[in-house]
């Protein structure tokens, strides 16, 4: 069964804060993605990677920064959080040209 | 770039009810994916579907490429299928992994 794991279900952060967001996939998928979700908004693309330390921008990048060091994982890097970027944000791996499948979804407060 | 939009933004419907959601798009796609989001955020696969009619269960989808729109059946709904349902295309000339959302039709079924 296909298996995307955010590892962070629930979170509060300080203003400033570093804030690192894990996914993990066990598909051997080479695309994996991060989006974030607001009210209205619908799923907004923050990143995408197709291959172990290629990354590519999505639609709203800025006061993001990934990291792909193995094929299996995907780290979103929020470098100094602001209350704007509270949020949903959802992981999703996927092989080229198939089903796209996303983890549970990781919720970020800024305070 | 390709927008993508959903009607209606909103629907309810008593149980046992069927219903139809549509997606329009502004241009060619070569991957259409309908999902369900359960109250609890996870995004749920339901169809991966460029072109042509699926169904499951008491879903069916049918995507219309030359015309631009798809279809999502819903019947004999029931209270579980509460929740919004997004479908998402990538395009020819467009990144090809890089799915765009529709905003979604918020689905609430009432006992």
């Amino acid at each position: 069964d296909v298996k995307v794991t955010q590892s962070s279900r629930y979170l509060v952060k300080r203003t400033g804060e570093k804030v690192f967001l894990e996914c993990v996939q066990d598909m051997d998928h080479e695309n994996m993605f991060w989006y974030r979700q607001d009210p209205g908004l619908g799923l907004r693309l923050i990143y995408f990677s197709y291959d172990v330390k290629m990354k590519e921008k999505g639609d709203i990048p800025e006061g993001y920064s990934v990291s792909r060091e193995k094929k299996e994982r995907f780290s979103l890097i929020l470098e100094s959080a602001s209350t704007n970027q509270t949020s949903m944000y959802l992981c999703a791996s996927r092989k080229s040209g198939n089903t796209i499948y996303f983890g549970e979804g990781s919720w970020l407060t800024v305070v | 770039g390709i927008q993508v939009e959903q009607s209606p933004p909103d629907l309810i419907l008593q149980e046992g009810a069927n219903s139809t959601l549509r997606c329009n798009f502004s241009d060619s796609v070569n991957n259409l994916q309908w999902f369900h989001q359960n109250p609890w955020g996870q995004l749920i696969n339901l169809f991966y579907i460029p072109s042509g009619t699926k169904q499951n269960g008491r879903l069916s989808a049918t995507t219309v490429a030359t015309e631009r729109y798809s279809l999502l059946y819903i019947s004999s709904s029931q209270t579980t299928d509460s929740g919004v349902y997004f479908c998402a295309v990538s395009h020819y000339g467009g990144a090809t992994n890089k799915l765009i959302f529709g905003t979604g039709t918020l689905l609430a079924v009432q006992p």
